[in-house]
């Protein structure tokens, strides 16, 4: 059963703290990325990886860092460095010929 | 640079049909995504149009024109779980990337 997985659902931290969301897929897709979606607005691109072991920074890398060390798995960390941190958080990964992109169910990250 | 537009809100009865429209600037073209999106939910792929002309899914269609730089998704036969927001992307030069717009939230009413 493929598919992407994000965990957890919900998270909450404190100001200050840094906090590193999950994202597995096993569809064999060689591109992952990370998007921020806040209230009433479109999905922005955070970081995105095209290969394992390479990264490229997105529309807002700022505050943000992630890791590419295997195919089926690419971190995100938020740093105390986000301004604005709260806001729902999508993985999502493309491959197997085709640029359409299949999204995790999210997470959705409140810090206090 | 990308520049998509998309109306922020439509509302359409159940049974009917509705049209959702979305305008882009793009700086190359490599195709245009729609996403169905329900409220607290992950995005999840419907449509992909390279060429143009218009292509149907079922109760779903979508249309392109690059050379207007146009494109409408097509929702037939409105169900309630139709409402959602509906959002268009493309492909900057680099085709691994999507720049989103905004989407239309799309509610149904009896």
């Amino acid at each position: 059963d493929g598919g992407i997985t994000q965990s957890p659902k919900y998270l909450f931290r404190k100001e200050g703290q840094n906090v590193t969301l999950s994202c597995e897929q096993n569809l064999n897709h060689d591109a992952m990325y990370w998007y921020r979606q806040d209230p009433g607005q479109g999905l922005r691109l955070i970081y995105y990886s095209q290969i394992v072991n390479d990264f490229q920074k997105g529309d807002i890398a700022e505050g943000y860092s992630v890791s590419r060390e295997k195919k089926e798995s690419f971190p995100l960390t938020v740093t105390s460095a986000q301004k604005n941190p709260t806001a729902f958080y999508l993985c999502a990964s493309s491959g197997g010929g085709t640029d359409t992109q299949y999204f995790g169910p999210g997470t959705r990250l409140t810090v206090l | 640079g990308q520049n998509i537009d998309q109306p922020t809100e439509m509302t359409a009865t159940e049974g009917a049909i509705v049209q959702i429209n979305c305008t882009y600037q793009t700086s190359g073209f490599n195709g245009l995504f729609w996403y169905q999106q329900h409220a607290g939910e992950a995005p999840t792929f419907l449509s992909y149009n390279v060429l143009d002309g218009l292509e149907e899914k079922g109760r779903f269609s979508s249309f392109l024109s690059r050379s207007k730089g146009y494109s409408y998704l097509l929702l037939k036969e409105l169900q309630m779980k139709d409402s959602a927001s509906y959002l268009c992307a493309v492909p900057p030069g680099t085709a691994s990337k999507l720049t989103f717009g905004t989407g239309t939230r799309l509610q149904v009413t009896l």
